[in-house]
């Protein structure tokens, strides 16, 4: 199957900085969602983003198809950012029907 | 507009019982997805239904089984449970199935511990 892997595992920040998130995956996709898990394991959607570039607010999202990597940008963090932020990808090649799951960046913003 | 619903919200059961977990997705949405989330990982698929027909399925044992009715929600079934079912189960709902790739949505989630 697919493979999705997430950088860093792991990112501490003071309250207003800014971050990025790194998704690499091992075959082409039709499906790429960014994803934030917040305490009570909530998936809430960020962005469906296969291709190109997008922004809501302070977080932004380019996806590099042909290069097979996605970053989510966050800037002037919040506390209220903190949490787990997943990449999930669907591809033809392995079945639209699902979406494979990366390992998850947890950031914690400090205030 | 509501969301994916899932009921219940937690779940204790004993080895060996069996469970059902539910699951209604957004209005108009005929796809449903199941994942299994255990801590500290990605959720990890198991099952994908679109117009009541079973269009996709993951590397689950039998004991894991589901179906969707016409109302387009959907039931997961998990039978002779083992210490190591205990996770955080999520339903997602999406517009289409197999062919065209459709956002998924995400509910809350049923967390369920199995001792």
């Amino acid at each position: 199957g697919i493979q999705v892997e997430q950088s860093p595992p792991d990112l501490i920040l003071q309250e207003g900085a800014n971050s990025t998130l790194r998704c690499n995956f091992s075959d082409s996709v039709n499906n790429l969602q960014w994803f934030h898990q917040n305490p009570w394991g909530q998936l809430i959607n960020l962005f469906y983003i296969p291709s190109g570039t997008k922004q809501n607010g302070r977080l932004s999202a380019t996806t590099v198809a042909t290069e097979r990597y996605s970053l989510l940008y966050i800037s002037s963090s919040q506390t209220t950012d903190s949490g787990v932020y997943f990449c999930a990808v669907g591809s033809s090649n392995f079945g639209n029907e699902k979406l494979t799951f990366g390992t998850g960046t947890r950031l914690t913003i400090i205030p | 507009d509501a969301g994916v619903t899932q009921s219940p919200t937690h779940l204790i059961k004993t080895r060996g019982q069996h469970v059902t977990l539910r699951c209604s997705p957004i209005s108009g949405h005929k796809s449903v997805s199941w994942y299994q989330q255990v801590l500290g990982q990605g959720p990890q698929f198991i099952f994908q239904y679109y117009e009541k027909e079973e269009r996709g399925r993951g590397n689950f044992p039998d004991r894991f089984s589901a179906r969707q009715f016409p109302n387009y929600s959907s039931e997961l079934n998990v039978n002779a449970l083992l210490l190591g079912d205990s996770a955080l189960y999520l339903c997602a709902s999406s517009l289409e199935g197999r062919q065209l790739a459709y956002e998924q949505y995400f509910g809350p989630g049923t967390r369920l511990t199995v001792t």
